[in-house]
This record gives structure tokens, C-alpha cells and sequence, in this order.
């Protein structure tokens, strides 16, 4: 079983609809975890850290932590067209390592 | 500014050569990172370091090697004995506590 497992997509959501993407890890002792953006042939950007279980928001995005189901998920209100990218999970560790990525797409 | 810099942008190599990739951040970050990208796939971890003068095997270290002789730098070498390294590598490097952690802007190689 990989270490942070995530659908690949595509996810594909309207133009202003709530985008939902989940992260699975299989490490309990997993405390805190980022959420990246990562466009077309571009390096992935930050967008959340998430340390504490309950949910962050940051502007258009909400970043959801559940340690006891071992999930965490990042949602993205009114999505824009913008928004379309690959989103990449990891948690916060020794090695670093990332979900595959879901492929977001957001229709006009 | 603070950043983390990944040189050069595009790197073409003959077979048979190594090519080493550059890695330097000013962020005061004790770990550094490299990934290898191919196309539609994901990140997967070659090596990482948490200090100065030790760097452990990722996932898929074999061809690959790497040094951490000062904490800003963390320079990656493909090796000959990489069968397939054409790709998007990626280093990233973290702050104590792993709060934060940026990327380079990438170095796509490609063997001609």
C-alpha cells in the first residue's frame, strides 16, 4: 500500500461549483500535511498546511483534517477555470513523499 | 528574496555522460529534497537530506547521486548508470518542523 494514496481524475466540476479533492494516508502517526498546486509542465506552489484535525480555510480553499479516518481533503469553492491543475497531497515528515495527484479540471 | 533555485532550466546530455543538477536555497532550510517527474505521473523521491553532510535513498535513488556539503546547497548527479533519465526534476527544501516547503522551478532533461 502506498504511503498517501489519491484518485488521479480527472475531477471535472462547472465553472463556480465546490471542487472536492480527498487524500488517504496509511501513516497513523502522520500530524500535519500540504496541499500543492501544480499546473502543466510547472513546479508544484503551496497552497495549505494543515496541522490540526478539524478544517482550515484560506480564502477559496478549506483544507480538512481527519486523523482518526486517516484523511485529509481540500475543497475549493466558486472553482475557476484558473483552478485547473493537478493537486498534490503530502504529509509534513522526514521524507516527504506525494500522493499521485488528482487532475482537476474546471469547465466554463 | 528568499527562494530555492534550480539550475539550469533545460539540460540536454549524450548517453553515456553524467550531468549533474543544481539546487541552492536561502530560506535557512535544514532539509532538501529531489524528485523525478515523468510526464502525467507523479513525484517520486530519489534523495533527501536533513543536514549538512547526510542524505538518505528515496524511493528510486539507483543512477543517481547526490552531496550536501553546505546547508544551501544539494546538488543531484545523473549518473551513467541511470537507464531512463529523461524527466522534470524537482528539489524542494523544508523548515524545521517541516511547516513549510517550496519547490524549484524545475530542470527538464532530456537525452539525445
Amino acid at each position: 500500500q502506498k504511503e498517501v494514496e489519491q484518485n488521479s481524475g480527472p475531477l471535472s466540476v462547472p465553472e463556480g461549483a465546490i471542487a472536492s479533492l480527498n487524500c488517504t494516508y496509511s501513516d497513523r502517526g502522520s500530524q500535519s500535511f500540504f496541499w500543492y498546486r501544480q499546473y502543466s509542465g510547472k513546479s508544484p506552489e503551496l497552497i495549505m498546511f494543515i496541522y490540526s484535525n478539524g478544517d482550515k480555510e484560506d480564502g477559496r480553499f478549506t483544507a480538512q483534517l481527519n486523523k482518526a479516518s486517516q484523511y485529509v481533503s481540500l475543497l475549493i469553492r466558486d472553482s475557476q477555470p484558473s483552478d485547473s491543475a493537478t493537486y498534490l497531497c503530502a504529509p509534513a515528515g522526514n521524507m516527504l513523499t506525494f500522493g499521485g495527484g488528482t487532475r482537476l479540471m474546471v469547465k466554463p | 528574496d528568499g527562494g530555492i533555485t534550480q539550475s539550469p532550466k533545460y539540460l540536454f546530455r549524450k548517453e553515456g555522460q553524467n550531468v549533474t543538477l543544481s539546487c541552492e536555497q536561502n530560506l535557512n532550510h535544514d532539509a532538501m529534497y529531489w524528485y523525478r517527474q515523468d510526464p502525467g505521473q507523479g513525484l517520486r523521491l530519489i534523495y533527501y537530506s536533513q543536514i549538512v553532510n547526510d542524505f538518505q535513498k528515496g524511493d528510486i535513488a539507483e543512477g543517481y547521486s547526490v552531496s550536501r556539503e553546505k546547508k544551501e546547497s544539494f546538488p543531484l548527479t545523473v549518473t551513467s548508470a541511470q537507464k531512463n533519465p529523461t524527466a522534470f526534476y524537482l528539489c524542494a527544501s523544508s523548515s524545521p518542523g517541516t511547516t513549510e516547503a517550496f519547490f524549484g522551478q524545475g530542470t527538464r532533461l532530456t537525452v539525445v
